[in-house]
């Protein structure tokens, strides 16, 4: 069973383009939605987070949309750069719950090429 | 800062050979995982620890065992390699402060191979 659904699995997008990755979810426990940049030969690095009380979080050139009823929530990368270019996962967890550890579920990732 | 160090790096290992996989953090994080990643399935859990001499099963626990004897290091074990266990593996740390975690950290990673 997969909890998180994550499309699509690459893209590529020209150099100052919007890249969008989008996920959904069907566990309405998860309470904490962080998306992971991991470049080849390198562990995953948290990349920005959404909590379910906001719709929208953005942290310079990327955004968070997160659509509570629909149970999905979306990466957008604005003015794309080759630099960009990486596998993003998009994960959920509960994390503040108080049960102790927080074990993320990962979308199976996209990755993203960004051509100049 | 060193983070999460997972040691080695890359291994080969013929079927039916057992290994050792050290993860270790200078966080004094209190939670630690194992994850694998596998082309086009993402992230999966396999054991994971909330704290010293504690460890709990993760979504693809089978033929790999853990513990963690001290805080700082989580270890992973294949006691009889197969070659369905070849995979890149993840160690993560975090912590939390009341009722909310922070601080998933991962390691650099550690490619297995089995052959």
């Amino acid at each position: 069973q997969q909890q998180v659904k994550q499309s699509p699995q690459s893209l590529i997008v020209q150099k100052g383009g919007i890249s969008i990755i989008n996920c959904a979810y069907e566990n309405t426990a998860f309470d904490y939605f962080p998306w992971y940049q991991q470049f080849p030969g390198k562990g995953p690095a948290l990349l920005i987070a959404i909590r379910p009380d906001v719709s929208e979080k953005k942290e310079g050139r990327f955004t968070i949309s997160f659509n509570k009823s629909a149970k999905q929530f979306s990466l957008h990368i604005m003015d794309s750069q080759p630099g960009d270019s990486a596998t993003y996962f998009c994960a959920a967890t509960i994390a503040y719950s108080g049960a102790g550890s927080y074990q993320l579920t990962f979308g199976k990732g996209t990755k993203l090429s960004v051509i100049p | 800062n060193a983070g999460v160090t997972q040691t080695p790096k890359f291994r080969v290992l013929k079927t039916g050979q057992s290994m050792t996989l050290l993860c270790a953090q200078d966080m004094n994080h209190e939670y630690m995982y194992w994850y694998r990643q596998d082309p086009g399935m993402g992230l999966r859990l396999i054991h994971y620890s909330v704290g010293e001499g504690t460890t709990a099963k993760g979504e693809v626990p089978d033929g790999y065992n853990v513990s963690r004897l001290k805080k700082q290091n989580f270890l992973l074990g294949l006691e009889s390699a197969a070659p369905s266990q070849t995979s890149v593996y993840f160690c993560a740390s975090s912590y939390s402060k009341g009722l909310t975690n922070y601080g998933y950290t991962f390691g650099s990673g550690t490619r297995l191979t089995v052959v």
